[in-house]
């Protein structure tokens, strides 16, 4: 079976900070995610890459940068971390598209 | 604009009932509806799928009942058993290449 690790579990971080988020898979996956799960509002897709060095926006991609560095990794970078980005943000892999996912256990980030 | 929606956004029921969970969609291209389980400080997992080809996916305790017409569709938990209690995300996607799409989740408390 394979995994699906994010780095780190917990992200402090102070308001105008740089914060960059991990993820790593082992499934051979082509396809890798990054969410946003706040309270209420579901999960909102920030980021997508269909394979390595791509990258597609989601709805909620301003203020965000991600990396596709290699086929098992995918980063995701909060240009300049805001208050009311207290959320938490999963990471998820699928072989395909659309196809189901995998999802990491999250990142809780905290600015304060 | 919230393509998929869910209802209630809490339910809570008895150690025995039958919970229903309840979502909608927008997009009549969508054709594939997974469901997925998340315990608190977990990622999501998928639980079961059905394809709009189906108009009901069984799977022990789980039940989808999908009507394409209304573009409707729930999850139905028979026998809730404590374990049970979790947040429940219905999703959608259409053709392959499309990225799944979530509404914002059901939260369910099984009460012994």
């Amino acid at each position: 079976g394979g995994i699906i690790t994010q780095t780190p579990k917990f992200l402090i971080g102070q308001e105008g900070q740089k914060l960059t988020l991990k993820c790593q898979q082992n499934f051979n996956h082509d396809t890798m995610y990054w969410y946003r799960q706040d309270s209420g509002k579901g999960l909102r897709l920030i980021y997508y890459s269909i394979t390595e060095n791509d990258l597609q926006k989601g709805d909620l991609s301003e203020g965000y940068d991600a990396s596709r560095e290699k086929k098992s990794s995918f980063s995701l970078t909060v240009t300049s971390a805001q208050k009311n980005e207290m959320a938490v943000f999963l990471c998820a892999s699928s072989r395909r598209t659309g196809s189901d996912y995998t999802f990491g256990s999250g990142t809780r980030l905290l600015v304060i | 604009q919230q393509q998929v929606r869910q209802s209630p956004q809490s339910l809570t029921v008895w150690e025995g009932e039958t919970a229903i969970l309840n979502c909608s969609y927008e997009d009549s291209t969508f054709n594939y509806f997974p469901w997925y389980q998340q315990f608190p400080g977990e990622g999501p997992a998928l639980l079961i799928s059905i394809r709009s080809v189906s108009d009901k996916k069984e799977d022990g305790r789980f039940t989808i009942f999908f009507n394409k017409r209304e573009k409707k569709l729930s999850l139905h938990i028979t026998d809730s058993q404590p374990g049970d209690s979790a947040t429940y995300f219905c999703a959608a996607s259409g053709n392959s290449g499309t990225y799944q799409r979530f509404g914002t989740g059901t939260k369910l408390q099984v009460v012994p």
